[in-house]
């Protein structure tokens, strides 16, 4: 079954603080990975988007890394600020289809 | 240059009704995807429109039909609505030349109630 699981599925951090959150997918055949912030009752808002043949791609104070071969993509978030609270959703792209499937996100709080 | 744009911004209606949303791509776009996002989940696929026809479409039954225009905009119907329809419902235009890195820019939504 095509799927895309992301943990954990809510975080608490402190700002200025680092974290990672993590994205693991059974889609085939695979076309992309992408990852969205998406506020609160807001439409979400892409960050990175990677093919099978990219590892890393970074956006500021986020970097996304994929490992195509286990099937897993990690959203590093440097120095975290208020701004960062947010769903972060991964989003996966089937290969000569326009169709993806988008994990349940996870959402981060950041404290002052 | 206006983004995504989104008609209404909610809606209320009642078990058994229709309804149509409507959505405006990023200048310079013609393609536009329609996504159901229920409360705590991420979004679910129902259909993508290019060149005025349904490229590609998610499980959703027929009761969701859409239609875009020749300037690309596009709306959503779903006709007897049922409780679970109540969802945030977000339009996405893309270039629908860009292969892979066609990068989608979703609009801030529909929140549709049905009671």
């Amino acid at each position: 079954k095509n799927q895309v699981e992301q943990s954990p599925q809510s975080l608490i951090i402190l700002e200025g603080k680092n974290c990672t959150l993590q994205c693991n997918y059974t889609v085939s055949p695979f076309s992309n990975l992408r990852w969205y912030k998406q506020d609160t009752g807001r439409g979400p808002v892409s960050l990175t988007i990677m093919t099978f043949s990219e590892n890393t791609k970074s956006n500021g104070r986020y970097t996304a890394t994929l490992d195509a071969d286990t099937k897993q993509s990690s959203l590093h978030i440097t120095a975290s600020q208020l701004s960062d609270s947010a769903s972060y959703i991964c989003v996966v792209g089937f290969s000569g289809t326009y169709k993806y499937i988008f994990g349940t996100g996870t959402r981060l709080k950041v404290l002052a | 240059d206006a983004g995504v744009t989104q008609s209404p911004t909610h809606l209320i209606k009642t078990r058994g009704q229709q309804v149509t949303l409507r959505c405006s791509p990023k200048s310079g776009h013609d393609t536009v995807s329609w996504y159901q996002q229920a409360l705590g989940q991420g979004p679910q696929f129902i259909f993508q429109y290019y060149e005025e026809e349904e490229r590609q479409r998610g499980n959703f039954p027929d009761r969701f039909s859409g239609h875009q225009f020749p300037n690309y905009s596009s709306e959503l119907n779903v006709n007897a609505l049922l409780l679970g329809d109540s969802a945030l419902y977000l339009c996405a235009s893309s270039l629908g030349s860009g292969g892979a890195y066609n990068e989608q820019f979703f609009g801030p939504g529909t929140r549709l109630t049905v009671l």
